[in-house]
């Protein structure tokens, strides 16, 4: 089974810390996302990476940053976190999807809240 | 820009009642298309996808959608609801020229016995 783990399930951070949420995936993906799911809002994309320290934008980037190193690890960071980014943080995983029959694939979540 | 909408936010049925959730995307070009579903307390998982070939496509637990490529829709439907099927459900779309995932906003569906 393709596993995506996130490493924590519940932070609670101070305004101003900076904030790594990390994720890794064991099944040799080239696509990982990172998205904030809030409530009547859905599922909004903040950055994803298609390959090692390759990453695109998504439609909210803005306070956030992002590491990949490595192929199965991918990193979001928050340089200072501020109350607003208090929300469900998914990360996903994909294999390269354009022209082929595939999926991505969800961690649990980790919800942050800062204070 | 690319988006997806989800036009019913929170959807409350009976038991045995009939389902179909909106989801319409813009977007001109090539388009792979998902329904994911998010259970109480569990994470998303794929409920059915549109590639390519019969644009009616069946996911699992009785799920179907329709591909609708000139209404730009792809609207799920389940004939016969159950109460364990109360969840969250999310349209997406990935654009083919890309692997970037977009999803809408969902639609609470809650079901009572």
């Amino acid at each position: 089974d393709v596993k995506v783990t996130q490493s924590s399930r519940y932070l609670v951070k101070r305004t101003g810390e900076k904030v790594f949420l990390e994720c890794v995936q064991d099944m040799d993906h080239e696509n990982m996302f990172w998205y904030r799911q809030d409530p009547g809002l859905g599922l909004r994309l903040i950055y994803f990476s298609y390959d090692v320290k390759m990453k695109e934008k998504g439609d909210i980037p803005e306070g956030y940053s992002v590491s990949r190193e490595k192929k199965e690890r991918f990193s979001l960071i928050l340089e200072s976190a501020s109350t607003n980014q208090t929300s469900m943080y998914l990360c996903a995983s994909s294999p390269s999807v354009t022209g082929s029959n595939t999926e991505a694939f969800f961690g649990q979540g980790t919800r942050l809240t800062v204070v | 820009a690319q988006s997806v909408s989800q036009h019913n936010h929170h959807v409350i049925l009976s038991e045995a009642a009939s389902l179909e959730l909106g989801c319409n995307y813009s977007y001109g070009g090539t388009v792979n298309l998902f329904w994911y579903v998010q259970y109480p307390g569990q994470h998303l998982q794929l409920l059915l996808k549109y590639f390519s070939g019969d644009p009616l496509v069946k996911g699992i637990k009785g799920f179907e959608a329709e591909f609708i490529k000139s209404k730009f829709s792809f609207n799920l439907r389940k004939p016969s609801v159950q109460w364990s099927d109360t969840a969250e459900y999310f349209c997406a779309v990935n654009l083919h020229n890309t692997d970037k995932l977009i999803f809408g906003t969902g639609t609470r569906l809650q079901v009572f016995p």
